[in-house]
């Protein structure tokens, strides 16, 4: 399977507080893309980052990439009780048009 | 949702009985996807279609079958459907738009189809 992996499976943390996420994948890649869940409702993309790019910010959210190590990470600074969601990487593997999506990492954020 | 929507939104059915789920988008994006989604194994890829009655396989297609007539509707069929079945259903779509705006690589997704069957 080319799924990747997030780790940790949830995450609990005070609002204000930063939230880290990491996904690890199998194959090479053209792209890795992280994706946002609120309960009951579908996928929200979040960011988007090449396979030739190491770093991209948006907003609150840091996005790094390690290819030689086939793993990426998401950084939300300064969570907020909105943030609470689950969150998904997706991987677009080379000559493909499919996303590959993880399992997800259960983010909760107390006020 | 991006001008994605799903019908039915929820549905209890019987195991045999056939199923379709539609997914309708005003976006104009060429691709379109059906994904289940289950606890511990995220979103799996069911079948895509990168153009009007062209469709392909994905990860999990067994039991399944697509068509797509038209730009805008990309139809789910569970000829039999079975309790192993039972999950929710997620549409997406992705660029380019025939207007040739590159949203190649983000897919929106729908509000998704929550199916039981007993």
């Amino acid at each position: 399977s080319q799924q990747g992996e997030e780790d940790p499976q949830a995450l609990s943390i005070q609002e204000g507080e930063n939230a880290t996420m990491n996904c690890s994948y199998k194959t090479s890649i053209n792209n890795l893309q992280w994706y946002r869940q609120n309960s009951g409702r579908g996928l929200v993309h979040l960011i988007l980052i090449r396979s030739n790019e190491r770093e991209k910010h948006s907003g609150r959210l840091r996005v790094t990439l390690d290819t030689s190590k086939k793993s990426s990470s998401l950084l939300i600074t300064a969570s907020r009780a909105a943030d609470t969601a689950s969150y998904f990487c997706a991987t677009e593997g080379k000559g493909a048009n499919n996303l590959f999506f993880g399992t997800g990492t259960r983010l909760t954020v107390i006020p | 949702d991006a001008g994605i929507t799903q019908s039915p939104r929820h549905k209890v059915t019987e195991t045999g009985t056939p199923v379709t789920l539609r997914c309708h988008q005003t976006e104009n994006h060429r691709y379109m996807y059906w994904y289940r989604q289950d606890p511990g194994h995220g979103l799996r890829l069911i079948h895509y279609s990168y153009g009007v009655k062209d469709t392909d396989k994905g990860e999990v297609s067994d039991g399944y079958s697509v068509s797509r007539s038209k730009t805008e509707d990309f139809l789910l069929t569970l000829e039999s459907a079975t309790s192993s079945q039972t999950s929710v259903y997620f549409c997406a779509i992705s660029g380019p738009t025939s207007g040739g705006l590159n949203t190649y690589n983000e897919q929106f997704f729908g509000p998704g189809t929550r199916l039981t069957v007993l």
